[in-house]
């Protein structure tokens, strides 16, 4: 079945270290992925995304890496600063009308000053 | 913040009541969701819609029901809820239900059923 994962649950770096969270994905149809933040007591929040006609997209001291010959994704932080501190998740999605996200697990980063 | 509300924010319930939480959405977007959280499962899909009236079930659709006479508001409902739904709830929406789009979440309702 689809399924998204991520490798590890956990994630502890320094202030002004580089961040790399990493995701596995399974379905090879899925040609939309995102990355999510989310802070305690709230929603998640949009970060990045890809198609997967790209390999690398850069934002705002984030950066999304597909591999997609090894079906993973990951997200690079550059600087992590305390307020970088939540749970990221990252999420596939197909082509087709009326696909929902899927999402996998959740890495939790923990920034310490 | 997209403009997307759950109510309620909080609630309590007990076993075998029935319960309806609701999402509001002021971006007039064609799709919207619910999904729940629990600890190590993520985000998972309970059901969504893709139009007014129009609704299919996702990945933990057992146990709930789900209504969209609106474009606006998305209602979830715990037809009897059990100890097994105590959950955050969020709400998503996006403009299209497929492709290259984002979903925007609400905040999140946490549901306690004692």
């Amino acid at each position: 079945g689809e399924s998204v994962g991520l490798h590890l649950p956990t994630l502890s770096v320094q202030e002004g270290d580089n961040s790399i969270i990493n995701c596995a994905y399974s379905n090879s149809a899925s040609d939309y992925f995102i990355w999510y933040k989310q802070e305690s007591g709230k929603g998640p929040q949009f970060i990045i995304d890809i198609r997967s006609n790209m390999d690398k997209r850069q934002g705002q001291r984030v950066t999304v890496l597909l591999n997609k010959t090894v079906k993973h994704l990951s997200l690079q932080i550059a600087a992590t600063q305390p307020g970088d501190s939540a749970v990221y998740f990252c999420a596939e999605r197909g082509r087709q009308a009326g696909t929902a996200l899927i999402f996998g697990k959740g890495t939790t980063l923990s920034v310490s000053s | 913040d997209a403009g997307i509300t759950q109510s309620p924010r909080h609630k309590v319930t007990e076993t075998g009541t029935p319960v309806t939480l609701r999402c509001h959405q002021t971006e007039n977007h064609r799709y919207m969701y619910w999904y729940r959280q629990d600890p190590g499962h993520g985000l998972r899909l309970i059901h969504y819609s893709y139009g007014v009236k129009d609704t299919d079930k996702g990945e933990v659709s057992d146990g709930y029901s789900v209504s969209r006479s609106k474009t606006e508001d998305f209602l979830l409902t715990l037809e009897s809820a059990t100890s097994s739904q105590t959950s955050v709830y969020f709400c998503a929406i996006s403009e299209s239900g497929g492709g290259h789009t984002e979903a925007f979440f609400g905040q999140g309702t946490r549901l306690t059923v004692v």
